[in-house]
């Protein structure tokens, strides 16, 4: 199974300032005959369920706010929020899309100071 | 407007066998490029990916459950489903099923069922 890891396991960041969180997966997500990472990123909202935010490594979903973004290629990929804010309060997990069986990561628990 | 609601029993005892109903709309099981996926979540921890129906009826589990799993489809009234076999309190977590992207994301989420499994 792909091993996906994501760090930190949670941050407390102030409104306004920019936040990077990472996620590592055990083996490369690039497909080459499309040049392609098959990774996602969802947000979870306390009591909610997840939402896409990102797929494709760095392909941000309609509706989505541009300061979420998404970067990274093969083993190592990033989510950065460039302006948190408030709402932006939520659990962040990555997928690995790559291979069965699809695995998540443990997820990265964003707080608001 | 894509929706998906599960649906459940709620509590089931240890080794029966539990059942999962996916309504959705918004889109079409029978259409090119659609697919269901199901997912659980125990409560204050992280995500399982479970099993993937498409379209063509193509099958994707997980195989961590063991054989345990049956994902399957009615096209017509627009809903998935998803057994799983002699369930142990391990089992207790919420369930959600998703619709796949294009490729085994999930880009639609129902609001989840919970599922207790307690004797």
């Amino acid at each position: 199974d792909i091993v996906m890891t994501q760090t930190p396991s949670s941050q407390a960041v102030s409104a306004g300032e920019k936040v990077t969180m990472s996620c590592k997966s055990s083996q490369s997500l690039l497909y080459s005959e499309n040049k392609k990472n098959y990774l996602a990123w969802y947000q979870q909202k306390p009591g909610q369920s997840p939402k896409l935010l990102i797929s494709w490594a760095s392909t941000r979903e309609s509706g989505v706010p541009d300061r979420f973004i998404g970067s990274g290629s093969g083993t190592d990929f990033t989510l950065t929020i460039s302006s948190v804010q408030a709402e932006d309060l939520a659990v962040y997990y990555c997928e690995q899309y790559y291979d069965t069986p699809f695995t998540f990561g443990s997820g990265t628990k964003l707080e608001i100071k | 407007q894509v929706t998906l609601k599960e649906s459940g029993p709620g509590i089931l005892q240890p080794s029966q066998t539990l059942s999962l109903t996916c309504t959705f709309s918004g889109f079409s099981l029978s259409t090119y490029g659609m697919g269901v996926g199901w997912i659980r979540q125990p409560s204050g921890k992280g995500l399982e990916w479970l099993a993937n129906i498409w379209w063509d009826d193509d099958k994707y589990y997980n195989p961590s459950l063991k054989n345990r799993l049956t994902i399957s489809k009615d096209t017509s009234n627009n809903q998935a489903f998803l057994k799983i076999t002699n369930v142990d309190t391990a089992d207790t977590a919420t369930y959600y099923c998703a619709r796949i992207g294009g490729g085994h994301w999930f880009a639609y989420w129902g609001q989840g069922t919970l599922v207790t499994v307690s004797s």
